[in-house]
This record gives C-alpha cells, structure tokens and sequence, in this order.
C-alpha cells in the first residue's frame, strides 16, 4: 500500500460547490503539506501543518481552509470553488528533521467548472 | 523580488550522454537545495540533497553542485537512458522550517 494516499484521484466540480481532498499516510511523520501544482508556476504550498494543533497559511491560501484531524489525516477544503482553482492538488509528509526529504502522494486533478 | 528559476523549456538529448539541469534563484538565503523527479500524473519523488556548506553531492549516476555565490545549483545525469525521460524540480530549504520553495521544473526528453 502507497504510503501516503488521496482521495479522490480525480474530481469535477462546479462553480460555488464546497469541496473536500483528502490525505491519509502511514509513515508516522508528524509535517504534513499542500500544494497546488499548475503549468509553468511550479508547486505553490497553500497550508502546512506541524503536528495536530499547529497549522498554518503558506502563499496562496485564500480561498482555502484545512482540517488535521489526526496525525495521519490533513484535509484540504475548498468552500465555494471557484474555475481559477482548477490545478493539480498534492500532499506531502516530512519528518520533523528541518532538511528532510518530503514524500508526497499521487495528487488530486480538480477541475471547476 | 524573490525568484526560482529552471530552463523553461524541454531539453532533449541522446542516450549515452550527459543531461544538466540548471536552477538558479535570485534574493533568496537557502539553508539546503533539493532534488525531486516528478512522471507524468505522479507526485515529485526525492532524489538528492545538498546543504549550502557543500560543494557537490553524487549518487550512482546524479550528480548536483551547489554555488551559494553564483546562486545556482546544476543537476547531471550521466549516461542518460530513456527512462530518465521525466520532469525534475529543484527546491530550496530556506532553514529549519522544513517549507521548500519549488521551480517550475525541466522537462527531461532521452532520445535512444
């Protein structure tokens, strides 16, 4: 099994829907990470969270809200999606060492419509 | 104004030879520069590491420098096969926050 999953893999939604992405791992690590991947501009971290109750906002959070509920689950919500947040969404883990690598999963395609 | 940037377009090359990858970043302070390896509808996977005390890094056939002066980390891959055909992001650590700051990556093309 894949060490750090998402669901769902892929999603189409419509203007205004409130929308949910979901990230689950077993590696144990306490940093977890989002990030919105678009042609030509790279990964952009919208939130990353330390340990259950430290979460904060990274570049380009508006529009965006998360939820850590448990060592192993960081949630992304999208409250009123909107067509320019259609993009390729990942999750990433780290352990709490600074220079870590970080692990990511397969990533979200949502499109808005 | 901070910048990360990668060669924005596609490079192609033939088997058998060595590919570099530049990334070079302008009013930023890495504490350490990453490499990641990201396929088709994948996410990044972690290649290589190197800290700003550090010259050069290699493993098996990559190799990446690091200079802190020019502000550019290069990426070889030597002997280069088809299947080292995919897009590769470079990412600074800006210190013990453990956030990294991403370039919009170079995609790979190795030509058999």
């Amino acid at each position: 099994d894949a060490d750090v999953t998402q669901t769902p893999r892929n999603r189409i939604t419509k203007t205004g829907k409130r929308i949910m992405l979901e990230c689950s791992q077993t590696k144990g690590h306490d940093r977890m990470y989002w990030y919105r991947q678009d042609p030509g501009l790279g990964l952009r971290l919208i939130y990353y969270s330390f340990d259950v109750k430290d979460i904060n906002k990274g570049e380009i959070s508006d529009g965006y809200s998360v939820s850590r509920q448990a060592q192993a689950k960081f949630s992304l919500s999208l409250e009123s999606a909107i067509p320019n947040q259609t993009a390729l969404y990942f999750c990433a883990t780290q352990t709490s060492g600074s220079s870590d690598t970080q692990y990511f999963g397969p990533g979200t395609r949502l499109t808005v419509l | 104004s901070q910048k990360i940037e990668q060669n924005s377009e596609a490079l192609n090359i033939q088997e058998g030879k060595t590919a570099t990858l530049t990334c070079n970043y302008t009013n930023y302070s890495p504490a350490y520069l990453q490499w990641y390896r990201q396929d088709p509808g994948r996410g990044p996977v972690f290649l290589l590491l190197i800290r700003e005390n550090e010259k050069e890094k290699r493993k098996e056939r990559l190799k990446v420098t690091f200079d802190t002066t020019l502000k550019q980390s290069l990426f070889h891959i030597t002997a280069s096969q088809p299947a080292d055909s995919a897009t590769y992001l470079c990412a600074l650590g800006m210190g013990n926050t453990g956030k990294l700051i991403f370039g919009q990556g170079t995609t790979l093309q190795v030509k058999p």
